[in-house]
């Protein structure tokens, strides 16, 4: 069983920056995993921002950035904006089972 | 704009067949790769499989055994079936948009799904 681990909650100010992370159970994470990030508020659907590691769609604010990092893909805002309080995930993708697998979410509180 | 709406029972005994469908509205379904994911409440996302316009299926291996999904292209909707239901199936259901690299970019609102007698 495949897991994908991302921090529980992270805390940060407004205007500050904070990374998030997403590691794999089964090693360190490449490009070949194609990571993904997503937002979502309570009661919304997710929202995608990152795709193949570091691309953004249209609609993702430049504030937002992916990357890999230590053998883990990661999600770094900058200038964090009060309405970026949201829970974000992860998202890899195995390819010799053709899967893709979600991580458990991270809780980004801004305070 | 594409957009995607998810439709069918909210409500499914235990042991019978959760069933979805999806319409694809503003664009093709055709040359991309069409996902259900869930959400139980208060939890995190699970990518429940893909079908490829073409046909091809992946699902993912805790839920293989169970699960079926299809498209209907002259439609411009694809379904999920979601057999033996029991109350840990109760999620809310969405269907999204992928490609060979990213999963997601267009997603639909999301259906409750609650699986009760």
């Amino acid at each position: 069983q495949t897991v994908v681990t991302q921090e529980p909650s992270l805390t940060v100010s407004p205007g500050g920056t904070v990374t998030l992370t997403c590691a794999s159970s089964t090693g360190a994470v490449t490009s070949a995993y194609y990571p993904n990030w997503f937002q979502q508020k309570p009661g919304q659907a997710p929202r995608a921002l990152i795709y193949s590691t570091g691309n953004k769609h249209s609609w993702t604010p430049a504030r937002f950035s992916g990357s890999l990092l230590g053998g883990k893909a990661a999600l770094t805002l900058s200038g964090v904006q009060p309405e970026d309080e949201a829970e974000y995930y992860c998202l890899l993708y195995y390819g010799g089972a053709q899967n893709w697998v979600f991580g458990g979410g991270t809780k980004l509180t801004v305070l | 704009q594409m957009q995607l709406q998810e439709s069918g029972p909210g409500l499914v005994k235990p042991s019978e067949t959760l069933s979805l469908t999806c319409t694809v509205s503003g664009g093709s379904i055709s040359s991309y790769y069409w996902n259900w994911i869930r959400q139980p409440p208060g939890k995190g996302l699970e990518w429940i499989g893909y079908i490829y316009y073409s046909g091809s299926t992946n699902y993912n291996p805790s839920l293989k055994s169970r699960v079926s999904i299809s498209v209907d292209t002259s439609k411009n909707q694809f379904s999920l079936k979601l057999s033996s239901v029991t109350a840990a199936d109760t999620a809310v259901y969405y269907c999204a948009r992928g490609h060979i690299d990213s999963m997601g970019d267009y997603w639909g609102q999301g259906t409750l799904v609650t699986v009760s007698s």
